[in-house]
């Protein structure tokens, strides 16, 4: 099956730093999400983002299918960006499961 | 907004005991889906249902049964609980794109809160 690593696994950061997470992903995809997985347990979505660049204030992806990966940028993070952040793909051969990545989780220190 | 409701954020059961997690989405979704979590794993499928009626296996049905009466709501059962079954377990929902053919890609997917199981 498709495999899918988010890197790095984990980050700590100084409030109002900026951060780039990486997934990469082994085969061709029809979808990809990003989801922010806070204290409680649920995973908030933050882009449904099968190619090219989005933005929603301080985060913003972009996906790039032909290279198989895509990048998540968090600017001025602050301490409520803390998390982990999770990538999830779909393929078309198993239309409807979604595979992710482990996770990377990120730390912000006040 | 889309809304899943999981009928309980926190659940403890002894072994043996027969176990119920509801999911209820506000979409009109034709796809919901059940996975757990667990530290060190990452998220795994479980069950996932394309229709009312409909179910199929995911990566790790052993141990769990599912039910799809109505479009709204997705349940999974634990008919008789083991300790290793103590996880985070996390419904989800999607659109269906394409018209319902299977193969075809499917829509942005959507969590509930999660409900955090104990077994004893």
């Amino acid at each position: 099956g498709i495999q899918v690593e988010q890197s790095p696994p984990d980050l700590i950061l100084q409030e109002g730093a900026n951060s780039t997470l990486r997934c990469n992903f082994s085969d061709s995809v029809n979808n990809l999400q990003w989801f922010h997985q806070n204290p409680w347990g649920q995973l908030i979505n933050l882009f449904y983002i099968p190619s090219g660049t989005k933005q929603n204030g301080r985060l913003s992806a972009t996906t790039v299918a032909t290279e198989r990966y895509s990048l998540l940028y968090i600017s001025s993070s602050q301490t409520t960006d803390s998390g982990v952040y999770f990538c999830a793909v779909e393929q078309n051969t198993n239309a409807g499961k979604s595979t992710f990545g482990d996770g990377t989780t990120l730390t912000v220190k006040p | 907004d889309v809304k899943v409701t999981q009928s309980s954020r926190y659940l403890v059961k002894r072994t043996g005991e027969k176990v119920f997690l509801e999911c209820v989405q506000d979409m009109d979704h034709e796809n919901m889906f059940w996975y757990r979590q667990d530290p060190g794993l990452g998220l795994r499928l479980i069950y996932f249902s394309y229709d009312v009626k409909m179910k199929e296996k995911g990566d790790i049905p052993e141990g769990y049964s599912v039910s799809r009466e109505k479009k709204e709501r997705f349940s999974l059962i634990l008919e008789s609980a083991s300790t290793n079954q103590t996880s985070m377990y996390l419904c989800a929902s999607s659109l269906r794109l394409a018209g319902g053919l299977a193969g075809l890609p499917d829509g942005e997917l959507f969590f509930g809160e999660g409900s955090r199981l104990t077994v004893l």
